[in-house]
């Protein structure tokens, strides 16, 4: 069966990254693409951007871009999102998501979610 | 502010019909499938609709999608109290070139 696990609860200080991974198993990884959506306390979902798990292309949202980085290790069937200078508004739950298409809303499975909190 | 609108709030009553409704623009709900999702607080989205009226295996088909022009509606018939949750609408975006989240929708089932 498909599973999405993801690494667990983070605290960071202001200013600092976080990296969070996202291991897939149960179907063949790299004929699929992996997106990133977070939730802030109380809010919608939020997308963040995805990678191609084949060819390792990325998409970031606007939103993101110079401070997001997604990447994958198709030996380990891992997905990991880095997110750098952190701030309190970056406290949520993150998300992955796997997708069928690269520019899609469409996501059969997701991972459990990993919680970020951003404190000093 | 999301970029798709929905209601923050639905109700019904057990055995009734309720409708959600996610409104949207040309760029994304126009010229992009709508997909739906369910989500108890805390725990990871379920996706409910794909290609705007398509349930996934497993998902009963008291749920079902419909699309026109730039809106889309999520109706739940038969409405049971393991069905209140928050419920998204979700589409592609093409104009942001992202993906366009609804604000989301509680329902509590009365």
């Amino acid at each position: 069966q498909v599973q999405l696990v993801q690494s667990g609860a983070e605290v960071i200080k202001p200013g600092a990254s976080v990296k969070v991974f996202c291991k897939a198993s149960g179907y063949t990884f790299t004929r699929y693409t992996m997106h990133w959506v977070r939730q802030a306390p109380g809010q919608s979902l939020e997308w963040m951007g995805w990678i191609n798990a084949g060819d390792g292309h990325t998409d970031y949202s606007q939103k993101f871009q110079g401070r997001i980085i997604i990447t994958r290790d198709t030996s380990a069937s891992t997905v990991y999102m880095e997110l750098r200078r952190l701030t309190s508004e970056d406290t949520a739950l993150y998300f992955c998501a796997r997708s069928n298409d690269d520019a899609s809303s469409w996501y059969d499975y997701w991972g459990q979610g990993t919680l970020v909190t951003v404190s000093s | 502010q999301s970029v798709l609108t929905q209601p923050p709030s639905a109700s019904g009553t057990p055995g009734q019909r309720v409708t959600i409704s996610c409104s949207g623009t040309r760029s994304n709900i126009g010229d992009n499938y709508v997909y739906w999702y369910q989500q108890v607080p805390g725990t990871a989205p379920k996706l409910l609709i794909y290609r705007n009226n398509q349930r996934p295996s497993g998902v009963p088909d008291r749920f079902s999608g419909s699309k026109s022009g730039t809106s889309a509606s999520l109706a739940i018939s038969g409405l049971r109290s393991e069905d209140e949750s928050d419920y998204y609408c979700a589409a592609w975006d093409d104009f942001l070139s992202d993906v366009a989240f609804g604000g989301g929708t509680k329902l509590t089932v009365l």
